[in-house]
């Protein structure tokens, strides 16, 4: 049973394009995470949520915008998608707001192209 | 704020050699401390953590020292191998701050 899941794992498409990603965990964790990590993999965190609820909004466009319809799932939509939004999108969860000490749990990525 | 600063990399090791890679941290208090890696074209994973000054962490041959004196969590390890080629990652967690701090990330390349 893979623990983060992210749906799909690479996607392509034309700028412009309005696209979702989509992430599952199955830890029963209670905070969930999107990041973009670049090409020299630096990790920005862009927003998370805790139980539906949004806590971490960093600055990114309002392009991108998150939904958690519950706590097992965070979903990531991205409108007029542009050529600087190519990246791999990580999902995380942790079990509480600040990781806790057991740290975060991270999905395999979605690497996203726009051409 | 918090924040890690680790080694720049690439690191470039010929394999049985002695790893050391570098991190120190800034926080109030006394935060969590992890080492996450991440192989080419996977997540990050959890390698090892220290909850508390002088805490060992240890996985898979490597270890990292949580050092209050000196805000050091560095990672070592006594004999790399070419499956340990990822990036590495420091990081840290602290009660009542809900930004996650990681490092940006250390290449580590190891020959044959």
């Amino acid at each position: 049973d893979t623990a983060v899941s992210q749906t799909p794992k690479y996607l392509v498409t034309q700028m412009g394009n309005d696209k979702s990603i989509k992430c599952e965990q199955n830890l029963g964790h209670d905070t969930m995470y999107w990041y973009k990590q670049d090409s020299k993999k630096f990790l920005k965190i862009m927003f998370s949520y805790n139980n539906k609820e949004l806590i971490i909004n960093e600055t990114v466009p309002n392009r991108f915008s998150p939904k958690s319809p519950d706590k097992a799932h965070l979903n990531l939509h991205i409108n007029s998608l542009e050529l600087g939004d190519s990246a791999v999108y990580f999902c995380a969860s942790s079990q509480s707001v600040s990781g806790g000490d057991y740290g975060y749990t991270f999905g395999s990525g979605t690497r996203l192209t726009v051409v | 704020g918090n924040s890690v600063t680790q080694m720049e990399g690439p690191v470039t090791l010929s394999e049985e050699a002695f790893l050391t890679i570098n991190c120190t941290y800034t926080a109030t208090g006394y935060p969590s401390l992890f080492w996450y890696v991440q192989y080419p074209g996977e997540g990050l994973q959890l390698l090892l953590k220290a909850t508390k000054a002088d805490d060992k962490g240890s996985n898979k041959g490597f270890e990292a020292t949580y050092r209050k004196e000196t805000t050091s969590f560095h990672l070592e390890k006594g004999s790399v191998q070419v499956s340990d080629s990822a990036v590495y990652f420091c990081a840290l967690s602290k009660r009542g701050s809900y930004i996650p701090t990681f490092g940006r990330g250390t290449s580590l390349i190891v020959h044959p």
